[in-house]
């Protein structure tokens, strides 16, 4: 089956841009959550989706956001771009209540912001 | 503030050899700790997990320890193979809170022929 589907794979955006991420998840996955990636840092949680809700969300500035459709694929956003967005980011899906046994990431987006 | 600490940030092992990796945690509810493996631009896959009522799994070359009372786990990869290259994070998580997983900072591992 198919893997957790990530676009762009790589993006390279301006300071005070904003961007929008794209996920979709593996067919029959409904929880979608998001990571941020960086070296010294390793993965920052950021916020899971599960049926179009939130239902957890991690320690970032409000220009981050996302949302998640009824075809449970999710996008993230992230408004007035600062150098220190520059990560890798990720997204994982899973069923629900799986746990990490059924949590399965994606290639990721490699974000620059110049 | 780092939930869950991860040492060393990288290792060198000859081929053959044991590869250990440390974690330590401070939050009393995790109660589930998986390992991930990740190669070069790939995201990172499941490797192996534990729960806190066992002191130790193992599934082929990789062991987990975990130590409950020190809050302290472990990988071992043992007969170290040039194909183990890869970064390597330890993670935490609550088992009844979603999918919310608090990871390590990761260890890069190289293993030489």
């Amino acid at each position: 089956k198919a893997g957790v589907t990530q676009t762009p794979r790589y993006l390279i955006k301006t300071r005070g841009q904003q961007v929008t991420l794209s996920c979709s998840p593996i067919s029959g996955h409904r929880s979608v959550s998001w990571y941020q990636q960086t070296p010294g840092q390793g993965l920052q949680f950021l916020f899971e989706y599960f049926s179009e809700t939130q239902r957890n969300k991690g320690n970032f500035p409000g220009r981050f956001s996302g949302r998640q459709f009824s075809n449970s694929r999710s996008e993230m956003n992230v408004s007035t771009l600062e150098l220190g967005d520059s990560a890798l980011y990720l997204c994982a899906s899973s069923l629900p209540g799986a746990g990490a046994l059924g949590y399965t990431f994606g290639s990721g987006t490699r974000l620059t912001v110049v | 503030q780092q939930q869950v600490k991860q040492s060393p940030q990288s290792l060198i092992v000859q081929k053959g050899g044991i590869s250990i990796i440390n974690c330590a945690y401070e939050n009393t509810a995790f109660d589930y700790f998986p390992w991930y493996q990740q190669f070069p631009g790939k995201g990172p896959a499941l490797l192996i997990a534990i729960r806190p009522d066992v002191s130790e799994k193992k599934e082929g070359r990789f062991t987990i320890s975990f130590n409950k009372s020190a809050k302290q786990f472990s990988l071992h990869i043992m007969d170290s193979q040039p194909g183990d290259s890869a970064t390597y994070f330890c993670a935490a998580s609550p088992w009844n809170t979603g999918n919310q997983f608090y990871f390590g900072t990761g260890t890069s591992l190289t293993v030489i022929p």
